[in-house]
């Protein structure tokens, strides 16, 4: 079974430049997951999907960051314009559905960028 | 707010050595607690969960924790390290969202501690 794909792996941008990344979650997977992990801390839930809806986007800041699952697959996630706190790792995670006590979520690999 | 402490940020132990990494959680209710591993690189995995039953639970790769209520904590053990242990250590809680919020919960993460192992 393919894991959850992300692209690009590495990204360096300046600040105030804009950035998109990209997940492609397991198959069949409902509930699509962004975190954001500053080097040092922990993962950080920015947004979460079920299908094509939006779950919980509480600690997405939307004045810079963007997320969207148009057709409930697939997701991308913009920053525009970027700025030097935003340099983390970004990782996507999928799951069959909602519900810690019944659904494992799947991370992927992530993807590290580089604000300068 | 639900929280997670990790006390080590790094833990340097010998191969062969036994582990055990520290785990405190602040919640109201029972938790729903998780560890997780991150190799370098890498996406996380789950090496295990508790949601309620026995307090001993075990995971993959030969790892187990604890729940102790009283303590707050949920500690991983594991009792001979091999060298592919290497690798930076989670524990989550899983933090329940009000209906506003849209159900459900969601994986409160702490800082993590960073395992190297000695030949």
């Amino acid at each position: 079974e393919a894991g959850v794909a992300q692209s690009p792996r590495y990204k360096i941008i300046e600040k105030r430049q804009s950035v998109a990344f990209w997940c492609n979650p397991i198959s069949g997977h409902a509930t699509l997951y962004w975190y954001q992990q500053i080097l040092g801390q922990g993962p950080k839930l920015l947004i979460q999907f079920q299908n094509n809806g939006v779950v919980d986007d509480s600690q997405l800041p939307k004045d810079r960051f963007s997320a969207e699952r148009l057709k409930g697959v697939d997701s991308t996630l913009k920053i525009q314009p970027a700025k030097l706190e935003d340099s983390a790792v970004y990782l996507c995670a999928s799951s069959v559905g909602l519900g810690l006590a019944y659904y494992e979520q799947y991370f992927g690999p992530g993807t590290r960028l580089t604000v300068t | 707010a639900q929280s997670v402490t990790q006390p080590d940020i790094h833990i340097t132990v010998s191969e062969g050595a036994s582990l055990e990494l520290r785990c405190n959680y602040s919640y109201g209710a029972t938790p729903y607690l998780f560890w997780y591993v991150q190799s370098p690189g890498q996406g996380l995995q789950l090496l295990l969960k508790y949601f309620s039953g026995d307090t001993l639970v075990q995971g993959i790769k030969g790892f187990e924790a604890e729940f102790k209520r009283s303590q707050s904590s949920f500690n991983l053990r594991k009792p001979s390290v091999h060298w592919s242990d290497a690798a930076e250590y989670f524990c989550a809680v899983g933090a329940k969202r009000t209906s506003i919020q849209g159900g459900s919960e969601k994986l409160v993460f702490g800082k993590g501690t960073k395992l190297t192992v000695n030949p």
